[in-house]
């Protein structure tokens, strides 16, 4: 089967960095995914990564490492709205294609 | 160009009951996935529809069953309600990695 492990709750200052890290043990790995989820709201997508490294996307970046089954996402100049959940999902294939498996969340705090 | 669409927003059922969720992809994508999210934890997969066809499935019980339409709408049906099936149901439509979720529906069981 599939797991994902990631902090369940992390607090930060706005105007600050924060990393949220991502383990996962599964078959058929293709890739890593990064959703934002406001209270109340759809899951949103951030990023993906395939292969090993560091993508930026403005104030975001995720990174992976395909070998050690990690991953994380960075939040740079934190904002009060970047206050949500946050979901690391894996891309597995399967028969007849692929599927995308979601982690529990980690609950970002943002304090002024 | 509309997103995912969802309905109904809202859904208040008795146990025992049957319930149907129905879902409008974005244009132009021909997958539809649905999840299940209970309160303060992530989508959990229930399953996968292409070209009219389950494709992927995962650890739910056969009373959750799904159809595709031509023009790729979907509908999510649950039979023999329990109170344990109130949850969050979100359709997600795709062309790749990246999946567009709908608003989603809110079930409660009583």
């Amino acid at each position: 089967g599939q797991s994902l492990e990631q902090p369940s709750e992390v607090t930060a200052v706005e105007g600050a960095i924060v990393q949220i890290n991502c383990t996962y043990q599964t078959s058929g790995f293709y890739g890593l995914s990064w959703y934002q989820q406001h209270d109340g709201g759809a899951p949103t997508f951030l990023s993906y990564n395939a292969l090993d490294g560091l993508e930026e996307t403005g104030r975001f970046s995720s990174f992976l490492s395909r070998s050690d089954s990690y991953g994380y996402l960075l939040l740079q100049e934190l904002q009060m709205k970047d206050s949500a959940s946050y979901f690391c999902a894996v891309r597995v294939s399967a028969v007849g294609g692929f599927k995308t498996i979601f982690g529990a969340g980690t609950r970002l705090f943002v304090k002024a | 160009d509309a997103g995912v669409t969802q309905s109904p927003t809202h859904l208040i059922k008795t146990r025992g009951q049957q319930v149907t969720l129905r879902c409008s992809p974005k244009s132009g994508h021909d997958t539809v996935s649905w999840y299940q999210q209970a309160l303060g934890q992530g989508p959990q997969f229930i399953f996968q529809y292409y070209e009219e066809e389950e494709r992927q499935r995962g650890n739910f019980p056969d009373r959750f069953s799904g159809h595709q339409f031509p023009n790729y709408s979907s509908e999510l049906n649950v039979n023999a309600l329990l109170l344990g099936d109130s949850a969050l149901y979100l359709c997600a439509s795709s062309d790749s990695y990246e999946q567009y979720f709908g608003p989603g529906t809110r079930l409660t069981v009583t």
